[in-house]
């Protein structure tokens, strides 16, 4: 079975600070990590992905995630956050073999301050 | 149309009223889902179709009913909704076995639901 973890239901920042939002998961094998972003009555947009590849991945609009193995943690970050970046966030875990389903963590909601 | 298409975008619907919501994909993949979305709560997976054989359901109530005519089309059917079933519906798709695939997951727009 896996889960997914996403410490803190909101996260507020400053403008132009440093946007980090937390995610663990657990899976009994390797697992895909994925990051999606849902803007208010919108789907959720993918925004990066976790694949046994290279353990620091970046995405879209600046954001990037390090699967960190030994703390099974896959955090999202953003240097320096934008008035645009304010949305929910969800990390979601897929084991990759015989099935398709993704679990999703409970989401962040990112509230950024001018 | 590119991507993930859901109609209507918005849908208020009294108890007693039978609606459908549309979901298309114009992705070439295989696999469709149907997800509720309510506030504060998490995102609840309800049906999944596989190659247009449903695999999953997970404990949905029988007024919604999906269909899936074929790889690119799917539906939900709604019938003596309660207002507590209002939320937004997101339909998501994704490419079984394909090469690369990862079990990623494409989102349509979302209908939200009201039920009076």
């Amino acid at each position: 079975a896996q889960s997914v973890t996403q410490l803190g239901s909101h996260v507020s920042v400053s403008e132009g600070a440093l946007v980090l939002l937390r995610c663990n998961y657990s899976s009994s094998v390797p697992p895909y990590l994925f990051w999606y972003v849902q803007y208010p009555n919108q789907g959720l947009q993918l925004l990066l992905k976790y694949t046994s590849a290279a353990t620091l991945v970046k995405g879209i609009n600046g954001f990037e995630a390090e699967f960190k193995k030994s703390e099974t943690s896959f955090h999202l970050t953003k240097p320096s956050a934008h008035m645009s970046d304010a949305a929910e966030y969800f990390c979601a875990v897929s084991d990759g073999n015989a099935g398709n389903m993704l679990t999703f963590g409970g989401g962040t909601r990112l509230m950024v301050k001018p | 149309e590119t991507g993930v298409t859901q109609t209507p975008r918005h849908l208020v619907m009294g108890m007693t009223n039978k609606k459908s919501l549309k979901c298309e994909q114009h992705l070439g993949h295989n696999a469709m889902y149907w997800y509720k979305q309510s506030a504060k709560k998490p995102l609840e997976l309800m049906f999944v179709y596989n190659f247009k054989e449903q695999t999953e359901n997970n404990s949905v109530p029988s007024r919604f009913s999906p269909e899936c005519p074929n790889s690119s089309h799917l539906f939900l059917h709604l019938h003596t909704l309660q207002p507590e079933d209002s939320a937004l519906y997101l339909c998501a798709s994704s490419l079984l076995g394909g090469a690369g695939s990862y079990n990623e997951q494409f989102f349509g727009p979302g209908t939200r639901l009201t039920v009076l």
